[in-house]
Protein backbone atom coordinates (compact mmCIF):
# COMPACT_ATOMS: atom_id res chain seq x y z
CA UNK A 1 0.00 0.00 0.00
CA UNK A 2 1.09 3.50 -0.62
CA UNK A 3 2.47 5.61 2.35
CA UNK A 4 2.95 9.05 2.68
CA UNK A 5 5.65 11.01 5.27
CA UNK A 6 5.29 13.98 7.24
CA UNK A 7 7.63 15.22 9.74
CA UNK A 8 5.67 15.39 13.24
CA UNK A 9 6.41 19.20 13.88
CA UNK A 10 7.75 22.18 12.06
CA UNK A 11 8.59 25.46 14.09
CA UNK A 12 8.78 29.04 12.04
CA UNK A 13 9.80 32.15 13.13
CA UNK A 14 6.63 34.75 12.92
CA UNK A 15 7.08 36.37 9.23
CA UNK A 16 9.59 33.94 8.14
CA UNK A 17 8.84 30.40 5.88
CA UNK A 18 7.67 27.59 6.63
CA UNK A 19 8.45 24.06 4.72
CA UNK A 20 6.35 20.91 5.41
CA UNK A 21 7.18 18.08 3.71
CA UNK A 22 5.24 14.97 2.59
CA UNK A 23 7.48 12.01 1.18
CA UNK A 24 6.28 9.25 -0.99
CA UNK A 25 7.29 6.72 -3.31
CA UNK A 26 7.77 9.03 -6.34
CA UNK A 27 5.25 11.11 -5.27
CA UNK A 28 6.10 13.75 -7.92
CA UNK A 29 4.27 11.93 -10.92
CA UNK A 30 0.64 12.11 -8.51
CA UNK A 31 -1.36 14.80 -7.41
CA UNK A 32 -1.00 15.88 -3.90
CA UNK A 33 -3.52 18.04 -2.09
CA UNK A 34 -2.93 19.76 1.48
CA UNK A 35 -5.11 20.57 4.25
CA UNK A 36 -4.89 22.89 7.33
CA UNK A 37 -6.66 21.72 10.54
CA UNK A 38 -6.96 24.29 13.87
CA UNK A 39 -7.27 22.90 17.20
CA UNK A 40 -11.37 21.81 17.63
CA UNK A 41 -12.19 23.09 14.01
CA UNK A 42 -12.76 20.59 10.68
CA UNK A 43 -10.07 20.28 8.25
CA UNK A 44 -9.92 22.59 5.09
CA UNK A 45 -8.35 22.46 1.96
CA UNK A 46 -5.33 24.59 1.32
CA UNK A 47 -4.17 23.69 -1.91
CA UNK A 48 -4.96 21.24 -4.46
CA UNK A 49 -3.25 19.54 -7.24
CA UNK A 50 0.27 20.20 -5.90
CA UNK A 51 0.05 23.62 -5.85
CA UNK A 52 -3.39 25.16 -6.74
CA UNK A 53 -5.15 27.11 -4.34
CA UNK A 54 -8.74 27.26 -3.69
CA UNK A 55 -10.53 30.70 -3.33
CA UNK A 56 -9.73 32.22 -0.07
CA UNK A 57 -6.42 30.96 0.63
CA UNK A 58 -4.15 33.57 0.98
CA UNK A 59 -1.18 33.84 -1.57
CA UNK A 60 1.35 33.17 1.28
CA UNK A 61 0.41 29.66 0.96
CA UNK A 62 2.13 27.64 -2.30
CA UNK A 63 2.98 24.14 -3.15
CA UNK A 64 5.56 22.10 -4.75
CA UNK A 65 5.96 18.44 -5.84
CA UNK A 66 8.43 16.63 -7.66
CA UNK A 67 10.68 13.41 -7.30
CA UNK A 68 9.99 11.72 -3.62
CA UNK A 69 8.59 14.77 -1.80
CA UNK A 70 5.36 17.31 -2.00
CA UNK A 71 6.10 20.74 0.00
CA UNK A 72 3.78 23.14 1.51
CA UNK A 73 5.20 26.88 1.78
CA UNK A 74 3.94 29.05 4.14
CA UNK A 75 5.68 32.67 3.62
CA UNK A 76 5.45 34.84 6.13
CA UNK A 77 4.03 32.81 8.70
CA UNK A 78 1.31 34.44 10.60
CA UNK A 79 -0.13 33.45 14.23
CA UNK A 80 -3.24 32.11 13.00
CA UNK A 81 -1.11 29.72 10.40
CA UNK A 82 -0.40 27.73 13.52
CA UNK A 83 -2.48 24.21 13.03
CA UNK A 84 -1.70 20.76 12.07
CA UNK A 85 -1.35 19.96 8.34
CA UNK A 86 -2.52 16.93 6.02
CA UNK A 87 -1.05 15.82 2.80
CA UNK A 88 -3.55 13.52 0.63
CA UNK A 89 -3.50 11.61 -2.51
CA UNK A 90 -5.56 9.37 -4.06
CA UNK A 91 -3.71 5.96 -5.45
CA UNK A 92 -4.66 3.24 -7.97
CA UNK A 93 -4.17 0.77 -5.75
CA UNK A 94 -4.87 1.92 -2.01
CA UNK A 95 -7.20 4.96 -2.75
CA UNK A 96 -7.39 7.96 -0.38
CA UNK A 97 -3.97 7.87 1.47
CA UNK A 98 -3.61 10.64 4.00
CA UNK A 99 0.03 11.65 5.16
CA UNK A 100 0.50 11.68 9.53
CA UNK A 101 0.03 15.09 9.83
CA UNK A 102 2.45 18.02 11.10
CA UNK A 103 1.96 20.28 13.51
CA UNK A 104 3.38 23.83 12.70
CA UNK A 105 4.32 26.28 15.80
CA UNK A 106 4.64 29.86 15.24
CA UNK A 107 7.42 31.20 17.48
CA UNK B 1 -21.58 24.62 -0.81
CA UNK B 2 -22.15 22.82 2.88
CA UNK B 3 -22.31 19.97 4.57
CA UNK B 4 -24.38 19.69 8.03
CA UNK B 5 -23.46 16.76 10.56
CA UNK B 6 -26.13 15.33 12.71
CA UNK B 7 -24.92 15.87 16.68
CA UNK B 8 -22.81 14.36 19.20
CA UNK B 9 -23.74 10.67 19.98
CA UNK B 10 -22.60 8.92 23.30
CA UNK B 11 -23.23 5.35 22.71
CA UNK B 12 -23.00 2.29 25.19
CA UNK B 13 -20.63 -0.86 23.49
CA UNK B 14 -22.75 -3.26 21.34
CA UNK B 15 -25.17 -0.57 20.11
CA UNK B 16 -25.84 0.80 16.85
CA UNK B 17 -25.57 3.88 15.30
CA UNK B 18 -26.23 5.86 12.26
CA UNK B 19 -24.96 9.35 11.71
CA UNK B 20 -25.59 11.32 8.70
CA UNK B 21 -24.04 14.26 6.73
CA UNK B 22 -26.46 16.22 4.52
CA UNK B 23 -25.32 18.22 1.35
CA UNK B 24 -26.46 22.02 0.70
CA UNK B 25 -25.97 24.47 -2.66
CA UNK B 26 -24.91 21.76 -5.17
CA UNK B 27 -26.33 19.22 -6.76
CA UNK B 28 -25.51 16.04 -4.16
CA UNK B 29 -26.41 13.53 -6.26
CA UNK B 30 -23.21 14.18 -8.99
CA UNK B 31 -20.65 14.11 -6.45
CA UNK B 32 -18.89 11.37 -4.00
CA UNK B 33 -18.68 11.65 -0.17
CA UNK B 34 -15.97 10.44 1.97
CA UNK B 35 -15.76 9.65 5.57
CA UNK B 36 -12.68 10.47 7.74
CA UNK B 37 -12.25 9.74 11.20
CA UNK B 38 -10.00 11.14 13.75
CA UNK B 39 -9.56 9.44 17.14
CA UNK B 40 -8.53 11.80 19.82
CA UNK B 41 -5.51 13.60 19.64
CA UNK B 42 -4.62 11.35 16.25
CA UNK B 43 -4.50 11.77 12.75
CA UNK B 44 -7.27 11.72 10.02
CA UNK B 45 -7.68 8.31 8.55
CA UNK B 46 -9.92 7.23 5.26
CA UNK B 47 -12.93 5.04 6.51
CA UNK B 48 -14.76 5.34 2.83
CA UNK B 49 -16.52 6.91 0.21
CA UNK B 50 -19.77 6.35 -1.04
CA UNK B 51 -21.37 8.29 -4.60
CA UNK B 52 -24.28 10.15 -3.88
CA UNK B 53 -26.25 9.26 -7.32
CA UNK B 54 -26.35 5.42 -6.76
CA UNK B 55 -24.61 4.47 -3.51
CA UNK B 56 -21.71 2.89 -4.91
CA UNK B 57 -19.27 2.24 -2.07
CA UNK B 58 -15.26 1.63 -1.68
CA UNK B 59 -14.58 0.70 2.09
CA UNK B 60 -10.56 1.36 3.39
CA UNK B 61 -9.52 -2.27 3.81
CA UNK B 62 -9.23 -1.10 7.58
CA UNK B 63 -13.02 -0.09 7.90
CA UNK B 64 -14.62 -2.97 5.60
CA UNK B 65 -17.46 -5.09 7.34
CA UNK B 66 -17.09 -2.85 10.31
CA UNK B 67 -19.20 -0.01 8.91
CA UNK B 68 -22.01 0.42 6.59
CA UNK B 69 -21.82 3.50 3.89
CA UNK B 70 -25.38 4.43 2.32
CA UNK B 71 -26.72 7.55 0.75
CA UNK B 72 -30.13 9.18 -0.02
CA UNK B 73 -29.56 11.83 -3.03
CA UNK B 74 -33.75 12.33 -2.70
CA UNK B 75 -33.21 14.07 0.74
CA UNK B 76 -29.10 15.01 0.18
CA UNK B 77 -28.02 13.08 3.01
CA UNK B 78 -25.10 10.54 3.33
CA UNK B 79 -24.62 8.36 6.19
CA UNK B 80 -22.32 6.49 8.29
CA UNK B 81 -23.30 3.57 10.60
CA UNK B 82 -22.30 0.37 13.04
CA UNK B 83 -24.53 -2.09 13.92
CA UNK B 84 -22.60 -3.06 16.90
CA UNK B 85 -20.45 -0.23 18.61
CA UNK B 86 -17.13 -0.88 20.54
CA UNK B 87 -15.18 1.35 22.80
CA UNK B 88 -12.51 1.57 19.70
CA UNK B 89 -14.91 3.67 17.81
CA UNK B 90 -14.93 6.69 19.62
CA UNK B 91 -13.83 9.33 17.57
CA UNK B 92 -14.90 12.50 15.44
CA UNK B 93 -16.26 11.70 12.43
CA UNK B 94 -16.20 13.76 9.01
CA UNK B 95 -17.87 13.80 5.70
CA UNK B 96 -16.12 15.41 2.91
CA UNK B 97 -17.12 16.31 -0.89
CA UNK B 98 -14.66 14.79 -2.99
CA UNK B 99 -14.09 17.01 -6.49
CA UNK B 100 -11.51 16.95 -9.64
CA UNK B 101 -8.48 15.10 -8.84
CA UNK B 102 -10.46 13.64 -6.11
CA UNK B 103 -9.46 15.99 -3.15
CA UNK B 104 -12.20 17.17 -0.51
CA UNK B 105 -13.12 20.62 -1.49
CA UNK B 106 -15.90 20.97 1.37
CA UNK B 107 -15.76 19.47 5.16
CA UNK B 108 -18.56 18.60 7.85
CA UNK B 109 -18.45 20.07 11.01
CA UNK B 110 -17.84 16.62 12.10
CA UNK B 111 -19.67 14.73 14.64
CA UNK B 112 -18.39 12.82 17.84
CA UNK B 113 -19.43 9.55 18.70
CA UNK B 114 -18.99 8.43 21.88
CA UNK B 115 -18.65 4.63 23.00
CA UNK B 116 -18.65 3.82 26.43
CA UNK B 117 -19.99 1.77 29.32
Amino acid sequence: SYELTQPLSVSVALGLTARITCGGNNIGGKNVHWYQQRPGQAPVLVMFDNSKRPSGIPERFSGSNSGNTATLTISGAQAGDEADYYCHLWDSNTDVVFGGGTKLTVL
Amino acid sequence: VQLAQSGAEVKKPGESLKISCKGSGYSFADYWIAWVRQMPGKGLEWVGIVYAGDSDTRYSPSFQGQVTMSADKSISTAYLQWSSLKASDTAMYFCARRSGTAYFDTWGQGTLVTVSS
